[in-house]
């Protein structure tokens, strides 16, 4: 079965805490992507990774990191999270070229930071 | 940029009520247009899809037809239930230019049904 695995599904921190949300893919798509969902907001994107060794900013990159060392994994890093990362976090794939079957999404991250 | 407006929420009807949830959209080059459902305390999963002007796309008695001359993309229910209460995103997907395969989304619409 096809999926997009996240990791952990829900994370209490503190203030100044380095943490990573681990994702995971199993489709063999070079694609990958992560948003953060925040209500009034719709989802937006935090970072990409067209390949392996190649991710590039989305639309909210500030006090995140990504990287892309193989192609089934994408994680998230906060080095330093603050109150405003609070979020829903979801991890994405699509097939290369396969615009018109839109992103596989997991199944989320409910990060508080406190 | 490219850009997802949808209608403001929340959304309340009644069962067996018509829905509807407008969805406008600003892209350059070909989008493909999504409507995204996420019920309570899960992920998103795709609802359905047009890939071109005048497609319409269906699923679970969902509709909505891709409308080019006003870039438009309206989800249609005509007898909602207690079940479809849930979060509805659209979303475009550009196949070229500076947002080269980036799915982006509109605010989201909170739909809730009662009985």
């Amino acid at each position: 079965e096809a999926q997009v695995t996240q990791n952990p599904r829900y994370l209490i921190t503190v203030t100044g805490k380095k943490l990573t949300v681990t994702c995971s893919q199993n489709m063999n798509h070079e694609y990958m992507s992560w948003y953060r969902q925040d209500p009034g907001l719709g989802l937006r994107q935090i970072y990409y990774s067209m390949n392996v060794e190649v991710t590039d900013k989305g639309d909210v990159p500030e006090g995140y990191k990504v990287s892309r060392k193989e192609k089934r994994n994408f994680p998230l890093i906060l080095e330093s999270p603050s109150p405003n990362q609070t979020s829903l976090y979801f991890c994405a794939t699509r097939g290369q070229g396969a615009f018109g079957y839109g992103y596989t999404f997991g199944s989320g991250t409910r990060l508080t930071v406190v | 940029g490219d850009s997802v407006t949808q209608m403001e929420g929340p959304v309340t009807l009644s069962e067996e009520a018509c829905l509807t949830i407008n969805c406008t959209y600003t892209a350059t080059g070909y989008p493909s247009l999504f409507w995204y459902v996420q019920y309570p305390g899960e992920g998103l999963q795709l609802l359905l899809k047009a890939t071109k002007a005048d497609d319409k796309g269906s699923n679970k008695g969902f509709e909505a037809t891709y409308r080019k001359e006003t870039t438009s993309f309206h989800l249609e229910k005509g007898s909602v239930q207690v079940s479809d209460s849930a979060v509805y995103f659209c979303a475009v997907l550009i196949a070229g230019g500076t947002s080269y395969g980036k799915l982006t989304f509109g605010q989201g619409t909170i739909l809730t049904v009662h009985p």
